[in-house]
Order: C-alpha cells, then sequence, then structure tokens
C-alpha cells in the first residue's frame, strides 16, 4: 500500500536562511513522487517531480527535493527562504498499478520570518 | 494553454440544498479527479473519472456523486448539504499515467450554512 507522511506539520524558518521540509513514504512499487504547494485559498502548484530519472530533482523557485530509496525519503530543501514561500506544502505519492490514486500527506505550513 | 477551470469559485448554499460543481480539465486530459479540503481533514479524494468512467471513489458518502462528459469536463454534485460539507473542492486533471502530474484549479468554496 501506498503512504505519505510528512514528519513536520509547521515549520518556521527565517528569511534567507535554508528550508528542510521532510517527507517519508511508504510504497509497494516505484513510486512517483511529487511536491505541491498551496498558498491561502488557492489550488495546489506542482514544484517539482521525480519520477524514477535523477536522484535529485530540481523545481520551480529554487526548490529541489532528492530521492533516497534506501531511507523512503523525498525531502524539499530551498538554500534561501524568500517571505512569497509561506504557504502549505504537500508531498505526494502516486499508485503506479491501475488506480492511479495520488496519495497526499498532511501538508507542512512554512511560516517565514522577515 | 489553458489550466484547468473550476466553477463557481464561491457558493454560499443553505442546509439541505444540493449544489453542482463544474470542472474544466486541460485540453488532451482525460483524468479528472475531485477532493474536499477542509481544515480538520486535510485533502480527502472523493473520486477520479477518466473517459467518462468513474474509476476510482473514496470514503464519502453516496450524497457526493459526479460524471464526466465526453469532453472530459466533470461535475460533481452534492446532495442534501450538511454544515459539515463546507469546504474548498479542489478538481484535478492527468494526461493519465501514474508517474504524470495532477494540474489543480483554484477550487470552489462551498459554504453551508
Amino acid at each position: 500500500a501506498q503512504s505519505v507522511t510528512q514528519l513536520d506539520s509547521h515549520v518556521s524558518v527565517s528569511e534567507g536562511t535554508p528550508v528542510l521540509l521532510r517527507c517519508n513514504y511508504s510504497s509497494s512499487y516505484s513510486p512517483s513522487l511529487f511536491w505541491y504547494v498551496q498558498h491561502p485559498n488557492k489550488g495546489l502548484q506542482l514544484l517539482l517531480k521525480y519520477t524514477s530519472a535523477a536522484t535529485l530533482v530540481k523545481g520551480i523557485n529554487g526548490f529541489e527535493a532528492e530521492f533516497k530509496k534506501s531511507e523512503t525519503s523525498f525531502h524539499l530543501t530551498k538554500p534561501s527562504a524568500h517571505m512569497s514561500d509561506a504557504a502549505e506544502y504537500f508531498c505526494v505519492v502516486s499508485d503506479p498499478t491501475g488506480a492511479n490514486n495520488l496519495f497526499f500527506g498532511t501538508g507542512t505550513r512554512l511560516t517565514v520570518i522577515p | 494553454k489553458a489550466g484547468v477551470t473550476q466553477t463557481p469559485r464561491y457558493l454560499i448554499k443553505t442546509r439541505g440544498q444540493q449544489v453542482t460543481l463544474s470542472c474544466s480539465p486541460i485540453s488532451g486530459h482525460r483524468s479528472v479527479s475531485w477532493y474536499q479540503q477542509t481544515p480538520g481533514q486535510g485533502l480527502q479524494f472523493l473520486f477520479e473519472y477518466f473517459s467518462e468512467t468513474q474509476r476510482n471513489k473514496g470514503n464519502f458518502p453516496g450524497r457526493f456523486s459526479g460524471r464526466q462528459f465526453s469532453n472530459s469536463r466533470s461535475e460533481m454534485n452534492v446532495s442534501t448539504l450538511e454544515l459539515g460539507d463546507s469546504a474548498l473542492y479542489l478538481c484535478a486533471s492527468r494526461l493519465g499515467g501514474a508517474n504524470t502530474e495532477a494540474f489543480f484549479g483554484q477550487g470552489t468554496r462551498l459554504t453551508v450554512v
């Protein structure tokens, strides 16, 4: 079965400092993994995706994530936080069986302190 | 290329009424999924349609239903509205395969009073 655990419900960083949002997954198959961002009262926007190519994936707005199979992790990082990064972030795993379901983590709210 | 369009953006309904929400996916995308998002429950999967057939269904009561048309546009209907149905309803479209990303609409904010 597929599942996603986001280890922190809330992360707070100062502007200009690194961001680390943690995600662990469980999958019986080779997973496809995604990170999405949601600003208040908006839909979800794709930040990046991993689909069994390079393990270090670069996304939009300076974000990147590294797929580590041995640790079943897909943590999201950014070297320097910007005020506009304040939002909710979701880690998502895709079920590669015929069901094609997406499994969402519970989200991590990122606060950026000026 | 136009994104996913959801209408209306905001709705206020009274308990007991019914509501229909609409979603137009990205052109060429055949998979449309619906999600309910609330502060307490987070993002919950409602159902997925692919080529006019419901392919998956989440754990919601029968008051929640949907359909997909031949042009891939989808509607979801909620009958006999309850206060707890107040939520942001998100629609997502995908090209199809498991390694394809979902593109989300802006959502419909439903308030039941």
